[in-house]
């Protein structure tokens, strides 16, 4: 059975530092692994996705994400944060074969000016 | 593109009430879900479809909720009765068939339910 583990409910970073959003997975199989980002009464917007090649996976809005097999994690990560990228970050998986996203329970990130 | 499209965007009823909330997909997308977003949680899958066909319904409380997708476009989620758990976001998302893994999905604003 596949599942998403998010293991910070809350992240704070200073405007301008670098973030880490952290996510570890486990699966059947290959993963196909997601983040979406949900701003306050809107829906899930899609950041970027890994299915294979390289391990690192360039998305929107500056947002990077490195996939690790090994650790069985994707972490989230962006050089230099915005008050603007506050906002509830999921990470997704998709084990091979199953039809749907399976979602991690979420993290709030609070950029502080 | 016109994103996915949902109604109402806040319903609030009373525990034993029905309640129905309104999924139009983005244009082609055959692929058509329902996930429950109780509070301080990740979405759940409710109710997958393929065009008109139910694909994954096995975590939908049928005693209770039921869904359709007539046609192949719009779809309907209804809940009756409902319970004070119920209260929760309801969100669609849409994606062309057989692209999940491509380009995940496109999700709809959402429907915020209140039972009280």
């Amino acid at each position: 059975a596949q599942s998403v583990a998010q293991p910070e409910d809350q992240v704070n970073v200073a405007e301008g530092n670098p973030l880490t959003v952290k996510c570890t997975y486990s699966v059947s199989g290959n993963p196909y692994l997601f983040w979406y980002v949900q701003y306050p009464n809107r829906g899930l917007q899609f950041l970027l996705k890994y299915i294979t090649g390289d391990n690192l996976v360039k998305g929107s809005y500056g947002f990077e994400a490195e996939f690790n097999k090994s650790q069985t994690s994707f972490h989230l990560k962006k050089p230099s944060a915005l008050v603007s990228d506050s906002a509830l970050y999921f990470c997704a998986v998709r084990e091979d074969g199953a039809n749907n996203l399976f979602f991690g329970t979420g993290t709030r990130l609070t950029v502080i000016p | 593109e016109a994103g996915v499209a949902q109604s109402p965007r806040y319903k609030i009823i009373e525990k034993r009430q029905s309640v129905a909330f309104w999924c139009n997909p983005i244009s082609g997308h055959a692929t058509l879900y329902w996930y429950q977003q109780i509070l301080g949680q990740g979405p759940k899958l409710l109710i997958q479809f393929q065009n008109n066909g139910v694909v994954d319904d096995s975590q939908l409380p049928k005693d209770r909720f039921s869904a359709e997708r007539l046609k192949g476009v719009d779809s309907t989620l209804k809940i009756q009765p409902a319970k004070l758990e119920d209260s929760a976001v309801y969100l669609c998302a849409s994606s062309r068939a057989g692209t999940t893994t491509n380009y995940g999905y496109t999700f709809g604003s959402g429907t915020r339910l209140t039972v009280v």
